[in-house]
């Protein structure tokens, strides 16, 4: 079956430019995450969904990111007015969800976001 | 303050050979601990997940441990060989909806 989907898969913007990135999750997960991961670094939790709701956003690192799964599937990441410290390969995984909360999660190959 | 460490060197070893990496934690009561492979360019890829309560796991050529006072999980793939070599990621889970929060990763290179 289809995994994680991401696109676009690079994107390069202008400092100050808006940026929308999109994740397709595995059809059924109702858990969504997002991390930004930087070069040499693991991953770094952004935020968390659990169907539509954002039960999680303390990873974000400015007002200037914005996150939204407005029907409980498809989740688009906003950043608005883009610095060049945002650039980054901004992941998107998506899990079952259970109780204990100990399951495996699904990533996409990310988006590799650069700030000129 | 809260610290993941894994390896911070690459680890090279000859095919055939086990290979053996380290994940400490500090101030940190983990519910579970997963391991993740990533190759460059790509997401990681979910290989094996230990819980609290459980001091071993296995799954082919991998093995896990789990070692709650110590706070450290070793990870080791054994018969290694050249299409193992990636970098290697624990996360450490509180419990709840999943949340994991992810060390720096080990690179392996198993060379033939």
């Amino acid at each position: 079956g289809a995994g994680v989907s991401q696109s676009p898969r690079y994107k390069v913007a202008k400092r100050g430019q808006d940026v929308a990135l999109r994740c397709d999750p595995i059809s059924g997960h109702v858990s969504l995450f997002w991390y930004q991961q930087a070069l040499g670094q693991g991953p770094e939790f952004l935020t968390y969904f659990q169907n539509e709701a954002q039960l999680d956003k303390s990873g974000l690192p400015s007002d200037r990111f914005f996150a939204e799964r407005p029907e409980g599937s498809v989740s688009t990441l906003k950043i608005q007015r883009t610095q060049q410290e945002d650039s980054a390969v901004y992941l998107c995984a998506s899990s079952l969800w259970d109780r204990g909360g100990n399951q495996p999660q699904h990533f996409g190959d990310g988006t590799r976001l650069s700030i000129l | 303050s809260q610290k993941i460490e894994q390896n911070s060197e690459a680890l090279n070893i000859q095919e055939g050979k086990t290979a053996t990496l380290t994940c400490n934690y500090t101030n940190y009561s983990p519910a579970y601990l997963q391991w993740y492979r990533q190759d460059p360019g790509r997401g990681p890829v979910f290989l094996l997940l230990i819980r609290e309560n459980e001091k071993e796991k296995r799954k082919e050529r991998l093995k896990v441990t789990f070692d709650t006072t110590l706070k450290q999980s070793l990870f080791h793939i054994t018969a290694s060989q050249p299409a193992d070599s990636a970098t290697y990621l624990c996360a450490l889970g509180t419990g709840g909806y999943n949340k994991l929060i992810f060390g720096a990763g080990t690179r392996l290179a198993v060379h033939p």
